[in-house]
């Protein structure tokens, strides 16, 4: 079972360039979540979408624009990026019920120079 | 505000010995806690977690306690091995778990 995959792996954009993230989950989960984490910190939540159709604001939703595309795919879009948006980006899932964990995808390290 | 928050960023430890790592918590309301281990490169990985209706919950070789009387969460991770170190998160959420909020996270170093 693949769980969560994100593409790209690495990235590397200029200022001002805008890219979208892609995470795809293969467990049927109704609820994603995109969060960042920078160095020596927790993970922040940036979006999250409980089912299909629906998505939410998160911790740190500036800069940021998201798409439930599927009950699979959810994807985060950066329209002009910045520098601040440096960090590793995690996409996860989540089946609420007996057992509540949220699956993590591998990462997205983004720089932006 | 919310916030989670860790006693100690950095804990070594000698291999085989017990492992207790430490979490505060300020919102009152959370009613679902749960414990991630990041390894280097690697997304979190869920360990395990426990409701507030609970006050510990046992998995294999780990132990979290509870204690909301002063906010407090612990995982105590039994006859720790080499492969135990890695950056451990606590999270907290409530109403439906959808904003999982985590705290900075305890790197955990195991020394042979």
């Amino acid at each position: 079972n693949a769980g969560v995959t994100q593409t790209p792996k690495f990235q590397v954009l200029k200022t001002g360039q805008s890219m979208t993230l892609q995470c795809a989950q293969d467990m049927n989960h109704n609820s994603m979540y995109w969060y960042r984490q920078d160095p020596g910190m927790g993970l922040r939540l940036i979006y999250y979408s409980a089912s299909e159709g629906t998505t939410d604001k998160g911790e740190v939703p500036n800069g940021y624009n998201v798409s439930r595309l599927n009950k699979r795919e959810f994807s985060l879009r950066l329209e002009s990026a910045a520098p601040s948006q440096t960090s590793v980006y995690f996409c996860a899932s989540r089946q609420q019920g007996a057992k509540d964990e949220a699956f993590f995808g591998q990462g997205t390290r983004l720089t932006v120079v | 505000g919310e916030s989670v928050g860790l006693h100690l960023p950095t804990l070594s430890v000698q291999e085989g010995d017990n492992s207790i790592i430490n979490c505060a918590y300020s919102n009152s309301a959370s009613d679902y806690f749960i414990w991630y281990k990041q390894e280097s490169g690697k997304g979190p990985q869920f360990i395990i977690d426990i409701r507030s209706n609970m006050d510990k919950r046992q998995g294999q070789r780990v132990t979290v306690l509870l204690n909301k009387t002063v906010k407090h969460l612990s995982l105590q991770i039994a006859a720790t091995q080499p492969g135990d170190s890695a950056v451990y998160f606590c999270a907290e959420g409530s109403g439906g778990y959808n904003k999982l909020i985590f705290g900075a996270g305890t790197r955990l170093a195991v020394h042979p």
